[in-house]
């Protein structure tokens, strides 16, 4: 199974700054990946897939880059409502696999 | 607007079976892969299962740690996904989420509980 790494469990940041989430791939997934947020209390929202298309009704403030195995999640712009879990996942092959997640937390 | 709806989650004993529906609204079912992803504190984020299309032969894949135990299948004219779970057992408690499949997973239901203990 490949396995997707976000080596940050938590990470800090302001309002206004911009925070960037990492994602590694224990192999080669050209650009099959996707991030999604998960909100305390909520399912998981599709944010980016093949690695930079926003999702529909998604702000720009994301921004999803990367291919074969390393892969960013940038926010500009952080704001209040950002607090949430970010997770990626691939889906390039079965089964698709999921990082562990990196809590965003908001100083 | 879409809409995935989960019900069937509950207690259940070890070696147990439950069955878990998910009805879909607002978009055409029968056009979509489906797929059900389960979430625990131990684990993280875990894909089950998915279902391809009637032009797919209703093709179906699982997760190595599910193969065998569980069965996904669809009912298109309901627009109802299912879950059959069988040989239940503790590691298969947490929150179950039905969700269709567009190149990611692009909408997630509310998602239904599953307690597995005795």
């Amino acid at each position: 199974d490949i396995v997707m790494t976000q080596s940050h469990k938590f990470m800090s940041t302001s309002v206004g700054d911009r925070v960037s989430i990492t994602c590694k791939a224990s192999q080669d997934v050209s650009t099959a990946v996707a991030w999604y947020q998960q909100k305390p209390g909520q399912s998981p929202k599709l944010l980016i897939y093949w690695a930079s298309t926003r999702h529909t009704g998604v702000p720009d403030r994301f921004t999803g880059s990367g291919s074969g195995t390393d892969f960013t999640l940038t926010i500009s712009n952080v704001q209040a409502e950002d607090l949430a879990l970010y997770y990626c996942q691939q889906h390039y092959f079965t089964p698709f696999t999921f990082g562990s997640g990196t809590k965003l937390e908001i100083k | 607007e879409v809409k995935l709806e989960e019900s069937g989650g509950g207690l259940v004993q070890p070696g147990g079976s439950m069955k878990l529906s998910c009805v879909a609204s607002g978009f055409t079912f029968s056009n979509y892969w489906m797929s059900w992803v389960r979430q625990s504190p131990e684990k993280g984020l875990e894909w089950v299962a998915e279902i391809r299309l009637k032009s797919d032969n209703y093709g179906t894949h699982y997760a190595e740690s599910v193969k065998g135990k569980f069965t996904i299948s669809r009912d298109d004219s309901k627009s109802r996904l299912y879950l059959q779970m069988n040989s239940l057992r503790a590691e298969d408690t947490g929150i179950y989420y039905c969700i269709r499949l567009v190149y990611a997973m692009d909408h997630w239901g509310q998602g239904t509980s599953v307690t597995v203990s005795s």
